[in-house]
C-alpha cells in the first residue's frame, strides 16, 4: 500500500538555524498538509497546499514558515530561524481531495531545537 | 471555530473487555469525521471514517456512528486485544484541515 514518507525521522538543530523537513506524498494525491504535535499536546494543523498554492494556514504558520513543492514528488516545510518552542513532531499528510477522502499521514519528523 | 473534545485518558483495560472512547464535536456545516490511531513509535493511521449523518464507520472490529443530533462520534470495540494498545484521536475535517481531539491513550493488559 502506498505510503507518505518523511525524512529525517529525527532532526536536531541549534536555535536560530534554518531547517527543512521533507515529505514524499502518495503519488496520485493532490492535497498536501503539515501538522505538528508538541509533546503532550494536541496535533495542530499548520498548512494545506493544493495546485502549488497554500489553501489554508493556521495562526501558527507565521512568516518563519514556508512550504514548497520543488518537484513532482517532494513537499517540504522550511522553518527559517528556529526557536525553542518549535520543538515538536511534524507530520506530513496527503489526500486525493478534501472531504470524504481521508488524509494519509507519514511517521513524522521529531524536531529538537537546542 | 471547529473543535473536537474527546474523553481524557489514560484508559487501562483487560483483554476481551469492551472499549468506548467518547468524542463530541463543534462545527459549522457538516464535516467529515475520523478516528486515527497512533501505535507506539509510529505515525497516525486512519482507523475509520464517516462522511454524513448516521453513517457508521468500521474497521478491525472498531465502530463509530456519526450522530448529528448529539454531535458525537464515539468509538467502540466489543473485545479488545493487547495489540489495540495505542493512542486514539478523533478528528473532523472542514476547510481543508483536520481538527484533532487531545487523544486517548489506551492500554490493554493480557
Amino acid at each position: 500500500e502506498p505510503e507518505v514518507t518523511q525524512t529525517p525521522s529525527h532532526q536536531v538543530t541549534q536555535m536560530g538555524q534554518e531547517v527543512i523537513l521533507r515529505c514524499v506524498p502518495i503519488s496520485n494525491h493532490l492535497y498536501f498538509y503539515w501538522y505538528r504535535q508538541i509533546l503532550g499536546q494536541k496535533v495542530e494543523f499548520l498548512v494545506s497546499f493544493y495546485n502549488n498554492e497554500i489553501s489554508e494556514k493556521s495562526e501558527i504558520f507565521d512568516d518563519q514558515f514556508s512550504v514548497e513543492r520543488p518537484d513532482g514528488s517532494n513537499f517540504t516545510l522550511k522553518i527559517r530561524s528556529t526557536k525553542l518552542e518549535d520543538s515538536a513532531m511534524y507530520f506530513c499528510a496527503s489526500s486525493k481531495r478534501t472531504g470524504n477522502q481521508p488524509q494519509h499521514f507519514g511517521d513524522g519528523t521529531r524536531l529538537s531545537i537546542l | 471555530g471547529d473543535s473536537v473534545t474527546q474523553m481524557e485518558g489514560p484508559v487501562t483495560l483487560s483483554e476481551e473487555a469492551f472499549l468506548t472512547i467518547n468524542c463530541t464535536y463543534t462545527a459549522t456545516g457538516y464535516p467529515s469525521l475520523f478516528w486515527y490511531v497512533q501505535y507506539p513509535g509510529e505515525g497516525l493511521q486512519l482507523l475509520l471514517k464517516a462522511t454524513k449523518a448516521d453513517d457508521k464507520g468500521s474497521n478491525k472490529g472498531f465502530e463509530a456512528t456519526y450522530r448529528k443530533e448529539t454531535t458525537s462520534f464515539h468509538l467502540e470495540k466489543g473485545s479488545v486485544q493487547v495489540s489495540d494498545s495505542a493512542v486514539y484521536f478523533c478528528a473532523l475535517e472542514s476547510d481543508y484541515k483536520l481538527s484533532f481531539g487531545a487523544g486517548t491513550t489506551v492500554t490493554v493488559r493480557a
